[in-house]
């Protein structure tokens, strides 16, 4: 059983074009986001949501653009794909926004590949 | 902003060596996690480690948390090719109404046989 899973696995599109990433968590979590992984490997948080309530965006162009249908989901929008959005995006879940330290529970990724 | 500084940023050692990788900030953190991430997949959860001084220990791997909760070590010992991985610290802090976590900046290790 998937816990949190991302489609599609890899994306190899052209510049401006327009992506969708999705993701899914069957953990019955409140608390889902996306997360940016560079070249160097390095983790960095782009959205938050909260039972469909955005809750964290941090400084990401407005071209990215994630939606919540339900709490069970956050997709992931991209606009004029441009060469720097290379990456592999992490979608991950937690059961809480707040109180105590929670697990993150991370999907496989999705390795975007823009030519 | 919080920043994670992990060192080494690779290791390569002999199976059966011991090794430690560091995590230090100037932040202070109400708690830190360590992932580790193969290839081609998400950050797993080792350990969450939340009292300044905290050691954990899970098997061959040991996790400190410094007395200020501000860094972080995990010391393996007598390393196994399965232990290859990127590792990950991640400090946890509170940005408003939301929990969120800063990831240091990993540590490439690889155990040859």
């Amino acid at each position: 059983d998937t816990a949190v899973s991302q489609t599609p696995k890899y994306l190899v599109t052209q510049m401006g074009n327009d992506k969708s990433i999705k993701c899914e968590q069957n953990l019955g979590h409140d608390t889902m986001y996306w997360y940016k992984q560079d070249s160097k490997k390095f983790l960095k948080i782009m959205f938050s949501y909260n039972n469909k309530e955005l809750i964290i965006n941090e400084t990401v162009p407005n071209r990215f653009s994630p939606k919540s249908p339900d709490k069970a989901h956050l997709n992931l929008h991209i606009n004029s794909l441009e060469l720097g959005d290379s990456a592999v995006y992490f979608c991950a879940s937690t059961p809480s926004r707040t109180g105590g330290p929670d697990t993150q529970y991370f999907g496989p990724g999705t390795r975007l590949t823009v030519l | 902003t919080q920043l994670l500084e992990q060192s080494p940023q690779f290791l390569s050692i002999q199976e059966g060596e011991n090794l430690t990788v560091y995590c230090n900030s100037s932040s202070v953190f109400s708690s830190l996690q360590w992932y580790r991430q193969e290839p081609g997949e998400g950050p797993v959860l080792l350990v969450t480690v939340v009292t300044g001084g905290e050691v954990k220990k899970l098997k061959r791997l040991t996790f400190q948390f410094g007395d200020a909760r501000k860094d972080s070590s995990l010391h393996i010992t007598a390393a196994q090719t399965g232990d290859t991985g990127l590792y990950l610290c991640a400090g946890a802090f509170s940005s408003g109404s939301a929990r969120q976590l800063t990831f240091g900046s990993g540590t490439q290790l690889t155990v040859l046989p």
